[in-house]
């Protein structure tokens, strides 16, 4: 089946010890986005790719970086994670830009010890 | 500014009919998005809404008001494993703007 998969499910670091989140999709989807939710929240978008160009949101710190090597994987690294940046990170994939449904990943639950 | 409201939490009982409801104002508009979330899962499809109107899917409809900046979902049947968060997303100027969730709980 088509799918966009997230690995780990769970991860577990350390304060300030860089961490790596990994997507892939079989969907041949173009657009990757990576979104970050907390308890209770609406899901924050981090960033995306159209392909293979790259969109930061103005207001996501520049401790989170992101990699598209190919069309199927897409990376979320977290430089020097802190406490806050413990949450649910949510991959997704859409076929274009243009109000398309967004496919989800079962998320990757960070914890910040 | 972009903004999306729905209520916090809602309760209702097994076997009836719920309507949630979600407000928004933004600065564009290319279609409504209802998305559902199980605690600790990924939001997963629901419904879409780019013309005014009800659409209907089996237990589910999403209703959307162009010119009130209004929707609501309606769950009809009402069923246990329907509780679950329910967030509202518009899409605007190339982005999905969403809604922090509406929380279900079903009472048997």
């Amino acid at each position: 089946d088509a799918m966009v998969i997230q690995n780990p499910r769970y991860q577990v670091t350390q304060f300030g010890k860089p961490v790596t989140l990994s997507c892939s999709q079989t969907l041949n989807h173009n657009v990757m986005y990576w979104y970050q939710q907390k308890s209770s929240q609406a899901p924050k978008l981090l960033f995306h790719y159209y392909d293979k160009d790259f969109n930061n949101e103005a207001d996501t710190p520049d401790n989170f970086q992101s990699r598209r090597p190919n069309t199927s994987f897409c990376f979320l690294d977290i430089r020097s994670p802190g406490l806050g940046d413990a949450a649910m990170y949510l991959c997704a994939t859409s076929r274009e830009a243009r109000n398309n449904e967004q496919f989800f990943g079962p998320g990757t639950r960070l914890t910040v010890l | 500014g972009q903004n999306i409201d729905q209520p916090t939490e809602m309760t209702a009982t097994e076997g009836a009919i719920v309507q949630i409801n979600c407000t928004y104002q933004t600065s564009g508009f290319n279609g409504l998005f209802w998305y559902q979330q199980h605690a600790g899962e990924a939001p997963t499809f629901l419904s879409y809404n780019v013309l005014d109107g009800l659409e209907e899917k089996g237990r589910f409809s999403s209703f959307l008001s162009r010119s009130k900046g209004y929707s609501y979902l309606l769950l009809k049947e009402l069923q246990m494993k329907d509780s679950a968060s329910y967030l509202c997303a518009v899409f605007s100027n190339y982005q999905l703007i969403w809604g922090a969730g509406t929380k279900l709980i079903i009472k048997p």
